[in-house]
């Protein structure tokens, strides 16, 4: 089964600030890796698939590079609307798993 | 407008089996490319992907559940059906269902429900 461990689990930011958040994945998991965001009591929401395509109607400051076991989401300048919580998937292989977030908090 | 809903009981007691429907709005499991997956995330906790099953009546399941999970799919309702038995305690948790098609490459979940949150309790 492959893992994947986001860091840092938690960051304190302020708006205008450019965060980059991480993900290792502890199998190759070539691109097939996605990034989702989750606001409070919403169902999380896709933002990037296959490690840096920007899904339909996301933001162009988000960005996702990266492919094998390391990749990374960046917000180029955080807005307020980014507060929030982010996942990694990875869907190279049953099981699909997740990351265990990394939470984006005001600072 | 691609749409999933869930629905099921809220409350369940401790050795009971828990079935949940996913009904689906927009699109179709009789189409090729598409299905869906059931995820879970107890109260402030991470994501956890449950199970899925595809158009084409692949099914899959988290190791560690396998046993007690079932995913059926009933094509002329459009509905996706997961069933998990003997409920414990630390099955609370808010239950999705999403889609995944792989007209994107990578067949990432790019709907999902609001959820529904099952307690499991005495």
């Amino acid at each position: 089964d492959i893992q994947m461990t986001q860091s840092p689990s938690s960051l304190s930011a302020s708006v205008g600030d450019r965060v980059t958040i991480t993900c290792r994945a502890s199998h190759d998991v070539g691109i097939f890796l996605n990034w989702y965001q989750q606001k409070p009591g919403k169902a999380p929401k896709l933002l990037i698939y296959a490690a840096s395509s920007l899904q339909s109607g996301v933001p162009s400051r988000f960005s996702g590079s990266g492919s094998g076991t390391d990749f990374t989401l960046t917000f180029s300048s955080l807005q307020p609307e980014d507060f929030a919580t982010y996942y990694c998937q990875q869907t190279y292989s049953s099981p699909l798993s997740f990351g265990g977030g990394t939470k984006v908090e005001v600072k | 407008q691609i749409t999933l809903k869930e629905s099921g009981p809220t409350l369940v007691k401790p050795t009971q089996t828990l079935s949940l429907t996913c009904s689906l709005s927009g699109f179709s499991l009789g189409t090729s490319g598409v299905g869906v997956g059931w995820i879970r995330q107890p109260p402030g906790k991470a994501l956890e992907w449950l199970a899925y099953i595809s158009w084409e009546d692949d099914k899959r399941y988290s190791p560690s559940l396998k046993s007690r999970l079932t995913i059926t799919k009933d094509t002329s309702k459009n509905q996706v059906v997961v069933t998990m038995t003997n409920m414990d305690p630390v099955d609370t948790a808010t239950y999705y269902c999403a889609r995944f098609a792989v007209t994107l490459t990578t067949t990432p979940f790019d709907h999902w429900g609001q959820g529904i949150l099952v307690t499991v309790s005495a």
